[in-house]
């Protein structure tokens, strides 16, 4: 089964920082890579898909890229409302589907 | 607007079965899979298996594969996720997403999301 490995897993950050998030799979044929922001008690939302494209309604602050095994979510300037848990999620794997484990962005 | 919205929270005794339902509005329903993800409390997301609106074609996780039954009603635009021989270890969030690759054409990222439905296992 593939494996997808998010990292850090957790970090602490103050508002106005730049934070970086990483996806790395074990897949190394196609990927189609998405990145979700969860906040507590409410269900994901979709940031970006396709590596690279912003979800409608997301702020320009997000932006996705990478390719290959690598992927990096970042968040330019971050704000109060972006305290969340943020996962990567990639299709046409075996499962079809892999979560990865989560980075959870924490106020410094 | 699309909408999902999923029933209640449930609790249930081990080995029992349970029925979530997600109902759709908003949008053609047929055009597009619904996809089940499950939250154990603490935890992260665990992909449970799609099914197509068009055609009730579905894919199951491996280890879940033997307990779970996804089905949808087209005329109330209505998916539901059924689970049997419930364990402790089944205790979590239960959402229903938009998007999926069931076969033919494949939507691969999940757009909108119900609100979870809590199922809790207990004796």
């Amino acid at each position: 089964d593939v494996q997808m490995t998010q990292s850090p897993s957790s970090l602490s950050a103050s508002v106005g920082d730049r934070v970086t998030i990483t996806c790395r799979t074990s897949q190394t044929n196609y990927i189609f890579l998405n990145w979700y922001q969860q906040k507590p008690g409410r269900a994901p939302k979709l940031l970006i898909y396709g590596a690279s494209n912003l979800q409608s309604g997301v702020p320009s602050r997000f932006s996705g890229s990478g390719s290959g095994t690598d992927f990096t979510l970042t968040i330019s300037s971050l704000q109060l409302e972006d305290f969340a848990t943020y996962f990567c999620q990639q299709n046409y794997t075996t499962p079809p589907v892999a979560f990865g484990g989560g980075t959870k962005v924490e106020i410094k | 607007q699309v909408h999902l919205v999923q029933s209640g929270a449930e609790v249930k005794k081990p080995g029992a079965s349970v029925k979530v339902s997600c109902k759709a509005s908003g949008y053609t329903f047929i055009s597009y899979d619904i996809t089940w993800v499950r939250q154990a409390p603490g935890q992260g997301l665990e992909w449970m298996g799609w099914i197509s609106a068009y055609n009730g074609n579905t894919n199951y996780t491996q280890n879940l594969q033997d307990r779970v039954t996804m089905t949808t009603d087209t005329p109330s635009s209505t998916a539901y996720m059924e689970l049997r021989g419930l364990r402790s270890d089944d205790t979590a969030i239960y959402y229903c997403a938009r998007g999926g690759c069931s076969g033919g054409s494949c939507y691969p990222l999940f757009d909108y999301w119900g609100q979870g439905t809590l199922v809790t296992v207990s004796s």
